[in-house]
């Protein structure tokens, strides 16, 4: 298995443009998750998904940002529009039935720009 | 919500040496806690995980100890190498299934 893909690896955009973030979890995990990494706040949990219904999104820091998962293989997070202080790298984590926040594997992440 | 304080922020060793990074948390309702290592410019990666009914888990080089009482746990590894430079990040999971909170991390440097 290749692992957790995400797409793009580097995102370089301007204050206001839509920014979409993608990624394909391991197959067969059904839990899926969206963090966000800064050197101030660390990593935290901005969505959790569950056999791809959205669980708990009180991480997501406002109605800018938005994430869908349509199937088991994919999920997208999106931010319009887009502002300095979202720049960060972003990861998408899955884990297999059962474990929930056990045995997280993560993604090569997002790095966001925003200028 | 659980909150997951990490000392320290920086540590450096030589090749041999051990090296101690140690976590505390406040929700007692916490029960997995899990490390994870990332090296520059990588993902995070599970290297070790303990719950909260047992007191000591060692895989190798690595072992994790775990004080229920005083709410600490901590990561332990002997005879470290050079690849062991990374960040390390410990996290508690609160009373969630599907939660962790993350300590800031740990830049750990073997010196050669």
């Amino acid at each position: 298995d290749a692992g957790v893909i995400q797409s793009p690896r580097h995102e370089v955009t301007e204050m206001g443009q839509e920014v979409t973030l993608r990624c394909k979890p391991i197959s067969g995990h059904n839990s899926l998750f969206w963090y966000r990494q800064t050197m101030m706040r660390g990593l935290e949990l901005l969505i959790y998904f569950n056999n791809n219904v959205p669980i708990d999104d009180s991480g997501m820091p406002e109605d800018r940002f938005s994430a869908k998962m349509p199937n088991a293989s994919f999920s997208t997070l999106k931010i319009q529009p887009s502002e300095p202080r979202d720049s960060a790298v972003y990861f998408c984590a899955s884990s297999p039935p059962g474990a929930s926040n056990e045995k997280l594997f993560f993604g090569s992440g997002t790095q966001l720009s925003v200028l | 919500g659980e909150n997951v304080e990490q000392h320290p922020s920086t540590l450096s060793v030589q090749e041999g040496d051990s090296a101690v990074i140690k976590c505390t948390y406040s929700d007692s309702a916490s029960n997995y806690f899990p490390w994870y290592k990332q090296e520059l410019g990588k993902r995070p990666q599970l290297i070790i995980d303990i719950r909260s009914n047992v007191g000591e888990k060692k895989d190798q080089r690595i072992a994790v100890t775990l004080n229920k009482t005083a709410k600490h746990f901590s990561l332990h590894i002997t005879e470290t190498q050079p690849e062991d430079s990374a960040v390390y990040f410990c996290a508690g999971s609160g009373g969630s299934n599907y939660k962790l909170t993350f300590g800031k991390g740990t830049l750990l440097t073997v010196n050669p």
